[in-house]
């Protein structure tokens, strides 16, 4: 059974930073690219960043780039997000997604985890 | 705003059947590219329910089609029940937008 776990989730105050984690298994997790969606309570989703199953490409929304940073540690089976210079429009719940394929900018995701609740307030 | 358009609730009776829209533009849904649907439960990661337009994944009951024209697509619950009552996304991918997948604004299902 596929199994994503997103954590590091919390308050931060605007301008400050935050990691998120993401442990996956019952795949095989260097086989898939993966992904951050976020999602702001009450409202739609929104893709923030991708990256393919070797790491050797990225991607990200216009609204994250620059801040935040997407890698993996596939020894680990883990997706990291890095999110600095946070500001308060970034309050979402994270979620990682698994994606269908190898490269991030050809799939599309079909396993989603729980989520993991980012909220940016002084 | 959603680049892609969804109603922001449908409803109907339990056995009854519901459709519910997903409109785009030429460089999302009109440029063909595939539109995928995600069910969303109450406090529950968003499931994939519908991928490659009308595709169903293994598990996903029959009563859930999707359907493709032009720039919309459509979701359908046929035979709808009490458990189906859940938010529906649809997505896409956008040639214009320098982001990856485009999602539209989500449609609450309510069965009475």
């Amino acid at each position: 059974e596929v199994q994503l776990v997103e954590s590091g989730g919390g308050l931060v105050q605007p301008g400050r930073s935050l990691r998120l984690s993401c442990a996956a298994s019952g795949f095989t997790f260097d086989d898939y690219a993966m992904h951050w969606v976020r999602q702001v309570p009450g409202k739609g989703l929104e893709w923030v960043s991708g990256i393919t199953w070797n790491s050797g490409s990225i991607g990200y929304a216009d609204s994250v780039k620059g801040r935040f940073t997407i890698s993996r540690d596939n020894s680990k089976n883990s997706l990291y997000l890095q999110m600095n210079s946070l500001r308060v429009e970034d309050t979402a719940l994270y979620y990682c997604a698994k994606d269908i394929g190898t490269y991030y900018d050809s799939g599309y995701p079909d396993y989603w985890g729980q989520g993991t609740l980012v909220t940016v307030s002084s | 705003q959603s680049v892609l358009t969804q109603p922001p609730s449908v409803s109907g009776a339990p056995g009854q059947r519901v459709t519910i829209s997903c409109t785009g533009s030429s460089s999302n849904i009109g440029a063909g590219y595939d539109v995928h649907w995600y069910q969303q439960l109450p406090g529950i990661a968003p499931k994939l329910l519908i991928y490659g337009d009308n595709n169903r994944p293994s598990g996903v009951p029959d009563r859930f089609s999707g359907s493709k024209s032009g720039t919309s697509a459509s979701l359908a619950i046929t035979g709808l029940q009490a458990e189906d009552e859940a938010d529906y996304y649809c997505q896409s991918y956008d040639s214009s937008l320098n982001v990856l997948w485009v999602f539209g604004g989500g449609t609450k299902v309510t069965v009475l």
